[in-house]
Protein backbone atom coordinates (compact mmCIF):
# COMPACT_ATOMS: atom_id res chain seq x y z
CA UNK A 1 0.00 0.00 0.00
CA UNK A 2 1.35 3.53 -0.58
CA UNK A 3 2.54 5.71 2.07
CA UNK A 4 2.93 9.49 2.06
CA UNK A 5 5.06 11.63 3.35
CA UNK A 6 4.83 15.54 4.05
CA UNK A 7 7.34 17.78 5.99
CA UNK A 8 7.25 20.14 8.02
CA UNK A 9 4.45 18.95 10.14
CA UNK A 10 3.53 22.58 11.45
CA UNK A 11 5.27 25.71 9.93
CA UNK A 12 4.89 29.47 11.16
CA UNK A 13 6.19 32.26 8.37
CA UNK A 14 5.90 35.43 8.67
CA UNK A 15 3.66 37.51 5.58
CA UNK A 16 5.96 37.92 2.46
CA UNK A 17 8.43 35.03 3.19
CA UNK A 18 9.01 32.09 0.79
CA UNK A 19 7.17 28.56 1.31
CA UNK A 20 8.49 25.05 0.59
CA UNK A 21 6.33 21.85 1.33
CA UNK A 22 7.22 18.99 0.65
CA UNK A 23 5.55 15.80 -0.36
CA UNK A 24 7.02 12.08 -1.22
CA UNK A 25 5.24 8.95 -1.78
CA UNK A 26 6.35 5.30 -1.25
CA UNK A 27 4.56 2.14 -2.44
CA UNK A 28 3.60 2.73 -6.16
CA UNK A 29 5.04 4.20 -9.01
CA UNK A 30 4.13 6.79 -11.75
CA UNK A 31 0.91 8.19 -9.35
CA UNK A 32 -1.31 11.23 -10.02
CA UNK A 33 -0.11 13.21 -7.40
CA UNK A 34 -2.59 16.34 -5.79
CA UNK A 35 -2.24 19.33 -3.33
CA UNK A 36 -5.16 19.97 -1.16
CA UNK A 37 -5.43 22.91 0.95
CA UNK A 38 -8.23 22.74 3.68
CA UNK A 39 -8.86 26.11 5.75
CA UNK A 40 -10.31 26.08 9.12
CA UNK A 41 -14.13 24.63 9.46
CA UNK A 42 -14.07 24.24 5.23
CA UNK A 43 -13.93 21.34 2.89
CA UNK A 44 -10.88 20.32 0.98
CA UNK A 45 -9.56 22.97 -1.98
CA UNK A 46 -7.81 20.96 -5.07
CA UNK A 47 -4.70 23.43 -5.76
CA UNK A 48 -2.71 21.66 -8.10
CA UNK A 49 -2.16 18.01 -9.69
CA UNK A 50 -0.01 16.23 -11.35
CA UNK A 51 0.15 13.15 -13.56
CA UNK A 52 3.94 12.70 -14.60
CA UNK A 53 7.28 13.97 -13.62
CA UNK A 54 7.14 18.25 -14.92
CA UNK A 55 3.42 17.89 -15.44
CA UNK A 56 1.39 20.26 -13.30
CA UNK A 57 -2.04 21.27 -13.29
CA UNK A 58 -3.15 24.34 -11.47
CA UNK A 59 -6.80 24.49 -10.33
CA UNK A 60 -6.93 27.84 -8.94
CA UNK A 61 -5.06 31.12 -9.58
CA UNK A 62 -3.30 31.94 -6.52
CA UNK A 63 0.16 32.86 -4.81
CA UNK A 64 1.23 29.28 -5.02
CA UNK A 65 3.31 27.19 -7.55
CA UNK A 66 4.02 23.08 -7.36
CA UNK A 67 6.82 21.32 -9.02
CA UNK A 68 7.14 17.69 -9.24
CA UNK A 69 11.00 17.12 -9.99
CA UNK A 70 11.14 13.18 -9.40
CA UNK A 71 8.40 10.38 -9.70
CA UNK A 72 7.34 10.45 -6.09
CA UNK A 73 8.23 14.25 -4.79
CA UNK A 74 5.82 16.82 -4.79
CA UNK A 75 6.82 20.62 -4.00
CA UNK A 76 4.73 23.02 -3.08
CA UNK A 77 5.94 26.52 -3.04
CA UNK A 78 5.63 30.73 -2.85
CA UNK A 79 7.88 33.31 -3.33
CA UNK A 80 5.96 36.00 -0.94
CA UNK A 81 3.19 33.99 1.76
CA UNK A 82 -0.05 35.79 2.17
CA UNK A 83 -2.14 36.07 5.61
CA UNK A 84 -4.89 33.67 3.54
CA UNK A 85 -1.81 31.26 2.58
CA UNK A 86 -2.49 30.08 6.05
CA UNK A 87 -4.35 26.78 6.62
CA UNK A 88 -3.84 22.67 6.30
CA UNK A 89 -1.90 21.61 3.33
CA UNK A 90 -2.62 17.86 2.14
CA UNK A 91 -0.53 15.95 -0.17
CA UNK A 92 -2.78 12.94 -1.91
CA UNK A 93 -1.67 9.96 -4.53
CA UNK A 94 -3.46 8.14 -5.99
CA UNK A 95 -1.30 4.86 -7.50
CA UNK A 96 -2.16 3.12 -11.41
CA UNK A 97 -4.21 0.48 -9.85
CA UNK A 98 -7.28 2.32 -8.28
CA UNK A 99 -9.74 5.21 -8.13
CA UNK A 100 -9.03 6.37 -4.36
CA UNK A 101 -6.59 8.76 -3.56
CA UNK A 102 -4.67 8.33 -0.33
CA UNK A 103 -3.63 11.39 1.94
CA UNK A 104 -0.28 12.88 3.94
CA UNK A 105 -0.32 13.88 7.20
CA UNK A 106 -0.64 17.39 6.44
CA UNK A 107 1.28 20.17 6.87
CA UNK A 108 -0.27 23.24 9.25
CA UNK A 109 0.94 26.49 7.86
CA UNK A 110 0.23 29.66 10.12
CA UNK A 111 1.35 33.22 8.23
CA UNK A 112 1.55 36.03 10.37
CA UNK B 1 -19.11 20.60 -13.39
CA UNK B 2 -19.88 18.24 -10.35
CA UNK B 3 -20.84 19.16 -6.78
CA UNK B 4 -21.57 17.31 -3.66
CA UNK B 5 -23.61 17.98 -0.68
CA UNK B 6 -23.47 16.89 2.55
CA UNK B 7 -26.76 17.86 4.32
CA UNK B 8 -25.41 18.65 8.47
CA UNK B 9 -22.54 20.54 8.86
CA UNK B 10 -22.90 18.54 12.32
CA UNK B 11 -24.16 15.63 13.74
CA UNK B 12 -24.84 14.16 17.32
CA UNK B 13 -25.57 10.97 18.10
CA UNK B 14 -25.95 8.87 21.69
CA UNK B 15 -23.28 5.63 21.68
CA UNK B 16 -25.18 2.54 20.41
CA UNK B 17 -27.27 4.83 17.97
CA UNK B 18 -27.67 4.33 14.43
CA UNK B 19 -25.52 7.19 12.43
CA UNK B 20 -26.42 8.31 8.94
CA UNK B 21 -24.58 10.65 6.97
CA UNK B 22 -25.88 12.20 3.86
CA UNK B 23 -24.29 12.57 0.79
CA UNK B 24 -25.67 13.74 -2.27
CA UNK B 25 -24.05 14.60 -5.92
CA UNK B 26 -25.06 16.80 -9.07
CA UNK B 27 -23.59 14.52 -12.14
CA UNK B 28 -24.60 13.39 -15.35
CA UNK B 29 -22.58 10.09 -15.31
CA UNK B 30 -22.60 7.81 -12.37
CA UNK B 31 -19.24 9.02 -10.72
CA UNK B 32 -16.59 7.10 -8.52
CA UNK B 33 -18.12 7.99 -5.15
CA UNK B 34 -16.29 8.14 -2.00
CA UNK B 35 -15.91 8.61 1.58
CA UNK B 36 -13.26 9.80 4.43
CA UNK B 37 -12.83 10.17 7.90
CA UNK B 38 -10.88 12.82 9.43
CA UNK B 39 -9.62 13.34 12.69
CA UNK B 40 -7.99 16.29 14.15
CA UNK B 41 -4.81 17.78 12.79
CA UNK B 42 -4.48 14.68 10.45
CA UNK B 43 -4.52 13.84 6.31
CA UNK B 44 -8.00 12.08 5.47
CA UNK B 45 -8.43 8.21 5.70
CA UNK B 46 -10.73 6.32 3.21
CA UNK B 47 -13.76 4.64 4.73
CA UNK B 48 -15.17 2.93 1.55
CA UNK B 49 -15.69 3.30 -2.25
CA UNK B 50 -17.90 3.05 -4.64
CA UNK B 51 -16.62 2.51 -8.64
CA UNK B 52 -18.89 -0.15 -10.03
CA UNK B 53 -21.39 -3.27 -9.52
CA UNK B 54 -23.01 -3.68 -6.11
CA UNK B 55 -24.42 -0.66 -4.88
CA UNK B 56 -24.30 -1.38 -0.91
CA UNK B 57 -20.46 -0.96 0.19
CA UNK B 58 -18.64 -1.76 3.07
CA UNK B 59 -15.58 -0.22 4.08
CA UNK B 60 -14.15 0.14 7.55
CA UNK B 61 -14.88 0.57 10.94
CA UNK B 62 -18.53 -0.89 10.42
CA UNK B 63 -19.22 1.65 8.37
CA UNK B 64 -21.52 1.41 4.82
CA UNK B 65 -22.80 3.50 1.86
CA UNK B 66 -25.39 2.80 -0.65
CA UNK B 67 -24.95 4.25 -3.99
CA UNK B 68 -28.65 5.10 -5.04
CA UNK B 69 -28.51 6.23 -9.08
CA UNK B 70 -32.22 7.50 -9.00
CA UNK B 71 -31.48 10.03 -5.89
CA UNK B 72 -27.99 11.16 -7.03
CA UNK B 73 -27.31 10.02 -2.97
CA UNK B 74 -24.16 7.88 -1.23
CA UNK B 75 -24.99 8.48 2.31
CA UNK B 76 -23.23 6.89 5.06
CA UNK B 77 -24.46 4.65 7.90
CA UNK B 78 -23.29 2.64 10.66
CA UNK B 79 -25.92 0.52 13.25
CA UNK B 80 -24.05 1.56 16.07
CA UNK B 81 -22.15 4.62 16.73
CA UNK B 82 -18.85 4.22 19.34
CA UNK B 83 -16.68 7.15 21.21
CA UNK B 84 -14.08 6.39 18.34
CA UNK B 85 -16.71 7.34 15.29
CA UNK B 86 -16.23 11.07 16.40
CA UNK B 87 -14.92 12.68 13.58
CA UNK B 88 -15.29 14.56 10.63
CA UNK B 89 -16.81 13.17 7.55
CA UNK B 90 -15.91 14.36 3.94
CA UNK B 91 -18.02 12.56 0.76
CA UNK B 92 -16.10 12.97 -2.59
CA UNK B 93 -16.86 12.21 -5.80
CA UNK B 94 -14.88 11.85 -9.22
CA UNK B 95 -16.23 11.85 -12.79
CA UNK B 96 -14.86 8.82 -14.60
CA UNK B 97 -14.80 10.52 -18.02
CA UNK B 98 -12.31 13.21 -16.96
CA UNK B 99 -8.65 13.08 -17.03
CA UNK B 100 -7.03 13.10 -13.24
CA UNK B 101 -9.15 11.42 -11.31
CA UNK B 102 -9.84 14.85 -9.39
CA UNK B 103 -11.67 14.50 -6.73
CA UNK B 104 -14.44 17.06 -5.47
CA UNK B 105 -15.29 17.51 -2.10
CA UNK B 106 -18.36 18.23 0.41
CA UNK B 107 -17.55 20.68 2.98
CA UNK B 108 -17.93 17.69 5.43
CA UNK B 109 -20.22 17.07 8.37
CA UNK B 110 -18.88 16.82 12.16
CA UNK B 111 -20.36 13.87 13.79
CA UNK B 112 -20.36 14.08 18.04
CA UNK B 113 -21.03 11.08 19.81
CA UNK B 114 -22.33 11.20 22.95
CA UNK B 115 -21.86 9.15 25.96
Amino acid sequence: SQTIHQWPATLVQPVGSPLSLECTVEGTSNPNLYWYRQAAGRGLQLLFYSVGIGQISSEVPQNLSASRPQDRQFILSSKKLLLSDSGFYLCASKGQGGNEQFFGPGTRLTVL
Amino acid sequence: AQSVTQLGSHVSVSEGALVLLRCNYSSSVPPYLFWYVQYPNQGLQLLLKYTTGATLVKGINGFEAEFKKSETSFHLTKPSAHMSDAAEYFCAVSDRREYGNKLVFGAGTILRVKS
